[in-house]
C-alpha cells in the first residue's frame, strides 16, 4: 500500500462547477498536509497548507482534513479554466528535513 | 525574477553519457532539494542539502551525485545515464530545515530524455 493514494484522474468539469479532490494516507504520524498545484511543464507551487483536522479556506479553495479517517480533500468553488492543472497532495515527515511524500496528483481540466 | 532556476530545461542524451543539471535559488533559503518526477507524475525526493551539508539521501543509485558549492546552488551530476533515468528533475528550496512546516519552492524542471 502506498503511503499516499490519490486518484490520477483525469477529471473534467464545466466552468463554474465545484471540484472535489481527495487523498488518503496510511501513516498516522503525518501532521501537516499540503496541496500543490502543477501547471503543465512547470514546477509544483504550494496552494494550501493545513495542520490538524478541520477546514481551511482561502478564496475559492477549501482544504479539509479528517485525521480519524486519514483522508484529506481540496474543494474548488466556481472553478475556472485557469484552474486546469494537476493537483498533488503532500505530507512532510516529521523531523526529516522537509521530506515531502506526494500523492500521484489528479489532473483537472475545467472546460469553458 | 525567477526564484528557483534550473538549467537546462531540456536534456536529450545517449545512454552511458554523463550529464549535469544546475540549480540556483535567490530566495535566501537554507535548504535545497532534488526531486524526480516519473512519467506517471510521481514526485519523489532524491536529496536535500542544508547550508551545503547533505541531509537527505534517499535510495538513489550512486551514479547520481549532488554537489552544493554554496547554499544558493545545488547541482546534480549523473554518470553513465540509463534509459530509466528519463524523467523530469525538479530543484526546490525551503527556508528552514524543519519538517513541521516545510514550504517548498520548485523550479520549472529539467526534462531528461535518455535515448
Amino acid at each position: 500500500q502506498k503511503e499516499v493514494e490519490q486518484d490520477p484522474g483525469p477529471l473534467s468539469v464545466p466552468e463554474g462547477a465545484i471540484v472535489s479532490l481527495n487523498c488518503t494516507y496510511s501513516n498516522s504520524a503525518f501532521q501537516y498536509f499540503m496541496w500543490y498545484r502543477q501547471y503543465s511543464r512547470k514546477g509544483p507551487e504550494l496552494l494550501m497548507y493545513t495542520y490538524s483536522s478541520g477546514n481551511k479556506e482561502d478564496g475559492r479553495f477549501t482544504a479539509q482534513v479528517d485525521k480519524s479517517s486519514k483522508y484529506i480533500s481540496l474543494f474548488i468553488r466556481d472553478s475556472q479554466p485557469s484552474d486546469s492543472a494537476t493537483y498533488l497532495c503532500a505530507m512532510p515527515f516529521y523531523n526529516q528535513g522537509g521530506k515531502l511524500i506526494f500523492g500521484q496528483g489528479t489532473e483537472l481540466s475545467v472546460k469553458p | 525574477d525567477t526564484a528557483v532556476s534550473q538549467t537546462p530545461k531540456y536534456l536529450v542524451t545517449q545512454m552511458g553519457n554523463d550529464k549535469s543539471i544546475k540549480c540556483e535559488q535567490n530566495l535566501g533559503h537554507d535548504t535545497m532539494y532534488w526531486y524526480k518526477q516519473d512519467s506517471k507524475k510521481f514526485l519523489k525526493i532524491m536529496f536535500s542539502y542544508n547550508n551545503k551539508e547533505l541531509i537527505i539521501n534517499e535510495t538513489v543509485p550512486n551514479r547520481f551525485s549532488p554537489k552544493s558549492p554554496d547554499k544558493a546552488h545545488l547541482n546534480l551530476h549523473i554518470n553513465s545515464l540509463e534509459l530509466g533515468d528519463s524523467a523530469v528533475y525538479f530543484c526546490a528550496s525551503s527556508q528552514g530545515n524543519s519538517a513541521t512546516n516545510e514550504k517548498l519552492f520548485f523550479g520549472s524542471g529539467t526534462q531528461l530524455s535518455v535515448l
